[in-house]
């Protein structure tokens, strides 16, 4: 079974703190993902990752910034926690374009004071 | 861009079949997925579509229809477990876009 693992399950933080956001997959998978899910928004995608040191922007990039260094570790880094990032973050994988499914981490509920 | 609609939240009794409709706009179209989600609890997928036509797994079933940029799921013989948020997801190569998600409530 894959498992996706995230650090945290509740963090709170205050605004302008630099916070980490860190998810471990032990699948090999190649391509990784960060979302934020809010009420009535859905999972919204915030930037994925598709091999080691590579990244590409999602829809809602600004504020956030991400980092892969090793192939099972993908880190979501919000540089200056504003309030407006209190949500749910989700980081997901999947294996490659010839798989379907994508597996999510449990989340991590963030709270920006 | 990306967009995709489903209704907010549906209702329907224990062992009736409900359908949860999901119309896109897309610049690209791989396939539409489905993914269920209870209260507190990560996203697990339940069905793919690419090419047009009726899925089935088990009491769930999913179809598309990519002339129409619709697509359905499909659940039978509701059972209270069946109480949670379904999204609908569209594939775009290896970037996925989800709706905003359909609660569904199961009364006894």
């Amino acid at each position: 079974d894959v498992k996706v693992t995230q650090s945290s399950r509740y963090l709170v933080k205050r605004t302008g703190e630099k916070v980490f956001l860190e998810c471990v997959q032990d699948m090999d998978h190649e391509n990784m993902f960060w979302y934020r899910q809010d009420p009535g928004l859905g999972l919204r995608l915030i930037y994925f990752s598709y091999d080691v040191k590579m990244k590409e922007k999602g829809d809602i990039p600004e504020g956030y910034s991400v980092s892969r260094e090793k192939k099972e570790r993908f880190s979501l880094i919000l540089e200056s926690a504003s309030t407006n990032q209190t949500s749910m973050y989700l980081c997901a994988t999947y294996s490659s374009p010839a798989d379907n499914e994508q597996f999510f981490g449990p989340g991590t509920r963030l709270t920006v004071l | 861009g990306q967009s995709l609609e489903q209704p907010s939240e549906v209702t329907a009794v224990e062992g009736a079949i409900v359908q949860i409709n999901c119309t896109y706009q897309t610049s690209g179209f791989y396939g539409l997925s489905w993914y269920q989600q209870h209260d507190g609890g990560a996203p697990t997928f339940l069905s793919y579509n690419a090419l047009d036509g009726l899925e089935e797994t088990g009491r769930f079933s999913s179809f598309l229809s990519r002339s129409d940029s619709y697509g359905y799921l499909l659940l039978q013989e509701l059972q209270m477990k069946d109480s949670a948020s379904y999204f609908c997801a569209v594939r775009n190569f290896n970037k996925f876009y989800f709706g905003s998600g359909t609660k569904l409530n199961v009364k006894p």
